[in-house]
């Protein structure tokens, strides 16, 4: 079946790069997600990328898709305390099903 | 305000006593989905529905029911809950299927 794997923890200091690694199984995933979930709140979704794609920049954030390793990484530039949350990655197995798979979530501790 | 509430935001209940999370979105959204967040695992699906009374299965739905009567509305039904259905409930919508899910504060629910 479908799954996501992450690592559950990440430590940084503040201003560093932080860079949170997913890894899937479902080859025929057409969109992958990062959402973000802070303390006691739902989840936002902070970025996309189509599964044609490679990378993806969005100010401080960038998505590099590796589809031969099925691997997905989010990279946070210039790291801050307000970035620390849980991240989590998602994907649509086999196209437009409905059907959303999440990872485990990493939680990002930025400290000062 | 754009947004998906739920309501109850805490239940405690007793095993077999059954109970309706509900959740309502005010977006004219077509998706809406249902989540359980339980710690180690990350977000597991339980149903979707792509539109009224269209719904679909998730990972996890045993023990669940919904149903997609409105649009607005897709509430969360355990029959007969028991002690392994303890979770962090979320609701989502998406103005369609791929979009960005939208989600809800989330429902703590404690079945002793």
């Amino acid at each position: 079946g479908e799954d996501v794997e992450q690592s559950l923890f990440l430590s940084v200091r503040e201003g560093d790069s932080s860079v949170i690694n997913c890894t899937y199984t479902d080859s025929s995933s057409t969109y992958l997600y990062w959402y973000k979930q802070e303390p006691g709140a739902g989840l936002q979704l902070l970025t996309y990328i189509f599964s044609n794609m490679d990378m993806k920049q969005d100010q401080r954030l960038t998505v590099l898709l590796n589809k031969k390793d099925k691997h997905l990484s989010l990279r946070i530039a210039d790291t801050q305390t307000g970035d620390s949350a849980i991240y989590f990655c998602a994907e649509t197995p086999g196209g437009n099903t409905g059907k959303l798979i999440f990872g485990q979530g990493t939680t990002l501790q930025v400290k000062p | 305000e754009a947004q998906v509430t739920q309501n109850p935001r805490y239940l405690i209940t007793v095993t077999g006593k059954k109970l309706t999370v509900t959740c309502s979105q005010n977006m004219n959204h077509e998706y809406m989905s249902w989540y359980r967040q339980d710690p180690g695992l990350g977000l597991r699906q339980i149903y979707y529905s792509m539109n009224v009374e269209v719904t679909d299965k998730g990972d996890v739905p045993e023990g669940y029911k919904v149903s997609r009567k409105e649009k607005r509305n897709f509430p969360l039904i355990l029959e007969s809950p028991s002690p392994n259905q303890t979770s962090l409930y979320f609701c989502a919508s998406s103005p369609r299927v791929l979009d960005e899910q939208y989600f809800g504060p989330g429902t703590r629910l404690t079945v002793t």
